[in-house]
């Protein structure tokens, strides 16, 4: 049971260049979700996916799409990316989306971009 | 909106001193309420949670009550180990279906022996 797994864990880019994060669950969740980790700014929901076939907006989206593959896997893609891109990515997923759910975090993407 | 106010960092501790890193929270309605832990390198782990108030979460020696009327969730051990340096997050979920997580900045514990 490998809980939340990311590919890749680490990637550097250059301003422009694009890219896509995966992102897997094999818990059989509902909900999965893409986090961005700043120094000083906690975490920051950049889209979430309630369930499969659908997608919302978090608190940060511009310059992100994602997509919902299936029900295991949720990926972020950055068409064209920035220095302000740079950041920690974690993908989560809960199991039913209700509030007092967990959510368990995948080790994260650490991404640079020049 | 919602948030969630930890208190700033770092926190240095000798081991086996008391911790306190105090939470605090805005939310309409009765939201859910989380501390999770970072280990240097990794992801984001749970730590203990709360659904109502009153409630007391508890795990590893870690404690936090969720109260409604202070609107607080404060994480508390009574005797911190060096393996406990780490950085704390406290947490919400609004208590509205298919909304995700809203955090505070983050609290970095270190303990020295």
């Amino acid at each position: 049971n490998a809980g939340v797994t990311q590919t890749p864990k680490f990637q550097v880019l250059k301003t422009g260049q694009s890219m896509t994060l995966q992102c897997a669950q094999d818990m059989n969740h509902n909900s999965m979700y893409w986090y961005r980790q700043d120094p000083g700014m906690g975490l920051r929901l950049i889209y979430y996916s309630a369930s499969e076939g659908t997608t919302d907006k978090g608190e940060v989206p511009n310059g992100y799409n994602v997509s919902r593959l299936n029900k295991r896997e949720f990926s972020l893609r950055l068409e064209s990316a920035a220095p302000s891109q740079t950041s920690v990515y974690f993908c989560a997923s809960s199991d039913s989306g209700s509030w007092e759910d967990t959510q368990y975090f995948g080790p994260g993407t650490r991404l640079t971009v020049l | 909106g919602d948030s969630v106010t930890q208190m700033e960092g770092p926190v240095t501790l000798s081991e086996e001193a008391f911790l306190t890193i105090n939470c605090t929270y805005t939310a309409t309605g009765y939201p859910s309420l989380f501390w999770y832990v970072q280990y240097p390198g990794e992801g984001l782990q749970l730590l203990l949670k709360a659904t109502k108030a009153d409630d007391k979460g508890s795990n590893k020696g870690f404690e936090a009550t969720y109260r409604k009327e202070t609107t607080s969730f404060h994480l508390e051990k009574g005797s911190v180990q060096v393996s406990d340096s780490a950085v704390y997050f406290c947490a919400l979920s609004p208590n509205q279906a298919g909304t995700a997580l809203i955090f505070g900045k983050g609290t970095t514990l270190s303990v020295s022996s």
